[in-house]
């Protein structure tokens, strides 16, 4: 199993720039999530998804939204990017009756 | 209010030794999950253990333990026989009523720095 995967691992925006951070798991995981992690501070949690077709706010989500069309691809879409969205962006995954999220290795954005 | 608290920002460790990396929690519900994550210098995050509040035994995976004291709302992980490799960026983390399907949230604290030294 590739685990959880994202695309891309590094991206430039400009301010005003939209643009669609991908991730996909493999291991048939009900729920996926999209975490920020900003300089010296934990995560926090901007979407979830419980399943196909289901989608939830978590903590910081405006300025992102999110669709769940299929049980392996959550992809996260910017618009309008501000330098207030760089950071780093992480993808997680997890099982259903299981407790442990698993996550990508994380997409660095900069918005300039 | 903070719902995870790490207080030491560095720890540093000889090889070998065992070391004890603290966190405190503040929630107001019975059932909940304790976690902890490992972040490398490469910057991916790498699940170590969980503790769920009704767990009696203090959980354990290889050389993590994780201490839960339930009254004290503390969840310290210690790690044995530290190795050059566990240096990195610890994060204690918390879900509040898994088994009621609430919050899907993970709320993470701002993690502790462990250097191993040879």
């Amino acid at each position: 199993n590739a685990g959880v995967t994202q695309t891309p691992k590094f991206r430039i925006l400009k301010i005003g720039q939209s643009m669609t951070l991908q991730c996909a798991q493999d291991m048939n995981h009900n729920y996926m999530y999209w975490y920020r992690q900003d300089p010296g501070m934990g995560l926090k949690l901007i979407y979830y998804s419980v399943g196909a077709g289901i989608t939830d706010k978590g903590e910081v989500p405006n300025g992102y939204n999110v669709s769940r069309s299929t049980t392996e691809d959550f992809p996260l879409r910017l618009e309008l990017a501000a330098p207030s969205q760089t950071s780093v962006y992480f993808c997680a995954s997890r099982d259903y009756g299981r407790s442990e999220q698993y996550f990508g290795p994380g997409t660095r954005l900069t918005v300039t | 209010a903070q719902k995870i608290t790490q207080t030491q920002p560095g720890m540093f460790v000889q090889e070998k030794e065992a070391v004890t990396l603290d966190c405190t929690y503040d929630t107001s519900d019975q059932s909940y999950g304790l976690f902890w994550y490992k972040q490398p210098s490469s910057g991916e995050m790498i699940f170590l253990i969980y503790q769920g509040s009704y767990d009696e035994q203090n959980a354990t995976e290889g050389r993590y333990s994780l201490n839960f004291q339930k009254a004290r709302k503390s969840a310290n992980l210690v790690i044995s026989a530290s190795q050059l490799g566990d240096s990195a960026m610890y994060f204690c983390a918390m879900r509040e009523n898994p088994s009621q399907g609430g919050s899907e949230k993970l709320v993470f604290g701002k993690g502790t720095k462990l250097t191993v030294n040879p």
